[in-house]
């Protein structure tokens, strides 16, 4: 059983679209991250929610949007999509906060 | 500046090696990872620990945090390890990343 899952795995779209990546951790895990690797593949988070809190919000254009519906999932929204945003973004959980990163298995999104 | 710094960058090495990568950092931290992101991009938790030495198989986590230093080992390295080894250190909920060390072991 996939214990962290995102879909889609590919996602290729227009500029000004706007799109949205799921994740799900069947872990039982309290705190979901965002995070996003760029094309020289550094990582950097972007969010990070505990028991449906948003406890971190890195410097990310308000065109993004997490969405907690409950613990077990943290959407991401993406409004306006430019092409800057096209990267791979990989969705994440732990335990607690600040513990052992699960990770999923990343979300290729391409603007064109 | 990066806040983690790692090295090498790139390493190639032959089967059996014995392999050390390193990571240091600026600030203080609550704890220190090390994952693995294999060529096809997954990416794995190999240690999260905050003091002293963890060791997993082949694999072999040590932290100084007096020196801000810590240091990834593998032991009779397979071409199966080639991948990229990424430091990441926690802090204030939040996390900072190395830019990794892409190993490339030759059979």
């Amino acid at each position: 059983d996939t214990a962290v899952s995102q879909t889609p795995k590919y996602l290729v779209t227009q500029m000004g679209n706007d799109k949205s990546i799921k994740c799900e951790q069947n872990l039982g895990h309290d705190t979901m991250y965002w995070y996003k690797q760029d094309s020289k593949k550094f990582l950097k988070i972007m969010f990070s929610y505990n028991n449906k809190e948003l406890i971190i919000n890195e410097t990310v254009p308000n065109r993004f949007s997490p969405k907690s519906p409950d613990k077990a999932h943290l959407n991401l929204h993406i409004n306006s999509l430019e092409l800057g945003d096209s990267a791979v973004y990989f969705c994440a959980s732990s335990q607690q906060r600040e513990g052992e990163q699960f990770f999923g298995p990343g979300t290729r999104l391409t603007v064109l | 500046k990066n806040e983690v710094e790692q090295s090498p960058q790139n390493l190639t090495a032959q089967e059996g090696e014995f392999i050390t990568i390193n990571c240091s950092y600026s600030v203080g931290i609550s704890a220190l990872h090390w994952l693995q992101q294999h060529p096809g991009g997954g990416i794995v938790s190999l240690f999260m620990l905050s003091s002293g030495k963890k060791k997993h198989g082949r694999l072999i986590a040590t932290i100084n945090i007096q020196e801000k230093h810590s240091s990834l080992h593998i032991t009779a390295s397979h071409p199966r390890d080639s991948a990229v080894y990424i430091c990441a250190v926690t802090r204030d909920d939040k996390i900072i990343f190395g830019k990794g060390t892409r190993l490339h072991i030759l059979p």
